[in-house]
């Protein structure tokens, strides 16, 4: 089991640019969640989503930020018309059910905006 | 809205000694479940422990245990015996009961930890 994978790790786009960021759950895990880590500060909740759902989007930007989690590929994070305040690592993590015992994280990806 | 609070922003220690990391947290709520994560330089966030609000006794991994006191709404870890490779920052994370199908993590803003050979 490979794990959540992330992809791209590192990933520049000027201000303005779109970002998609991409994310594959566990083999079995059909939950999957976003969130956010600010330079210095711990992660915060953006999205939970399960195949064709948003589940809870309470913590998503109210513009320019969408995810989707479609029947067949990976999970993605799309940021449109970034800017500087965007700059920051992107965590996705999955789960095989609610249950309280937390999720697996992927690695994340580091989006730098210039 | 639930809040943690990591007071200690970054901690040493020497290889082979005990350390706790302190956390505590805020919430109305009776059955909750709380989490320490670790995040070496890697950026990879590794579960390191996991206690559940209605279980009394506390939790163990190996070298890392909880103190978990309800009342005081109190979390800390204690890791013991301490090696180079704890070396990392150390999120503290409080899962309120499932709410609307969603299992959320709110997290502490963290603590470095440098453990010295």
């Amino acid at each position: 089991n490979a794990g959540v994978m992330q992809n791209p790790r590192h990933l520049v786009r000027r201000r303005g640019q779109e970002a998609r960021l991409r994310c594959s759950p566990m083999k079995g895990h059909s939950h999957v969640y976003w969130y956010r880590q600010l330079p210095e500060e711990g992660l915060k909740f953006m999205v939970y989503l399960q195949k064709e759902n948003i589940i809870d989007e309470s913590g998503m930007p109210k513009e320019r930020f969408s995810a989707e989690f479609p029947k067949e590929g990976p999970s993605i994070l799309r940021i449109q018309q970034v800017v500087r305040g965007d700059s920051a690592a992107y965590f996705c993590a999955s789960s095989p059910q609610l249950s309280g015992h937390g999720y697996t994280f992927g690695s994340g990806t580091r989006l730098t905006v210039v | 809205a639930q809040t943690v609070t990591q007071s200690q922003p970054e901690m040493s220690v020497q290889e082979a000694e005990t350390v706790t990391l302190s956390c505590t947290y805020d919430t109305s709520e009776s059955n909750y479940y709380l989490f320490w994560y670790k995040q070496p330089p890697s950026r990879q966030m590794i579960l390191v422990i996991r206690q559940e609000a209605y279980k009394q006794q506390n939790a163990t991994e190996n070298r890392f245990s909880v103190n978990f006191q309800k009342a005081a709404k109190s979390f800390s870890l204690k890791i013991s015996d301490s090696q180079l490779g704890d070396t990392a920052m150390y999120f503290c994370a409080f899962m309120p009961p499932t709410q609307g199908g969603s299992e959320k993590l709110v997290f502490g803003k963290g603590m470095k930890l440098t453990v010295n050979p």
